[in-house]
């Protein structure tokens, strides 16, 4: 089992709609990674968190720490949501361990 | 913009063949980390680097070696180049108070 499991792996969604990616982990950990990766491999950092909610333009993250789960909501999604979302995690010796990513796909 | 660069952008290498790939950084950022990903896969740690010394290491054999540089560069060197080795190397530098991760674009390493 994988340290840090993201649901789903892949996401189609129509433009507007809401969208929900889940990451839950296993081990303990200093903060949690809600990363972007587009085509072509450049990762862009959205998010880091330790406890509570963060909220950005559309995007908000939630952490639960007790339960070892976090969620990355987009509101009012549009096709230029499309990307992979990858939650990474935080743990000793400040190395990150990343989920398999959440591929997603907005249609206008 | 992230401030982090890495070159080559793309490379194709044979196997057996030696590779070096480079990451330069923003000042003041004095770790990076190093990860292969797979297609269609989630980033792998291979080692991270604090003042020039190697700081921990992922699950990748010593052909994979590092070394970090005064000037917050970094390169990544991997020996007798597999088929398997074919991934997006990325790097991400972070400073030593503040644990956001920024993440170069990434070098799309194909052996051949």
């Amino acid at each position: 089992k994988n340290e840090v499991e993201q649901s789903p792996q892949n996401l189609t969604a129509q433009e507007g709609e809401f969208i929900t990616i889940n990451c839950s982990y296993s081990v303990g950990i200093s903060a949690l990674h809600w990363l972007q990766q587009h085509p072509g491999g450049g990762i862009v950092s959205l998010f880091m968190l330790s406890s509570g909610k963060k909220k950005h333009g559309r995007l908000i993250a939630t952490i639960n720490i007790q339960e070892k789960h976090s969620s990355l909501h987009i509101t009012a999604s549009h096709p230029r949501d499309s990307a992979v979302y990858i939650c990474a995690v935080r743990s000793s010796g400040n190395m990150l361990t990343f989920g398999g990513g959440t591929r997603l796909m907005v249609k206008p | 913009e992230t401030g982090v660069t890495q070159s080559p952008t793309h490379l194709i290498k044979t196997r057996g063949q030696q590779v070096t790939l480079r990451c330069s950084s923003q000042s003041g950022h004095n770790t990076v980390s190093w990860y292969q990903q797979a297609l269609g896969q989630g980033p792998q740690f291979i080692f991270q680097y604090y003042r020039e010394e190697e700081n921990g290491r992922g699950n990748f054999p010593p052909r994979f070696s590092g070394l970090q540089f005064p000037n917050y560069s970094s390169e990544l060197n991997v020996n007798a180049l597999e088929l398997d080795d074919s991934a997006l190397y990325l790097c991400a530098t972070q400073t030593l108070t503040n644990t956001e991760a920024f993440f170069g674009q990434g070098t799309r390493l194909t052996v051949v």
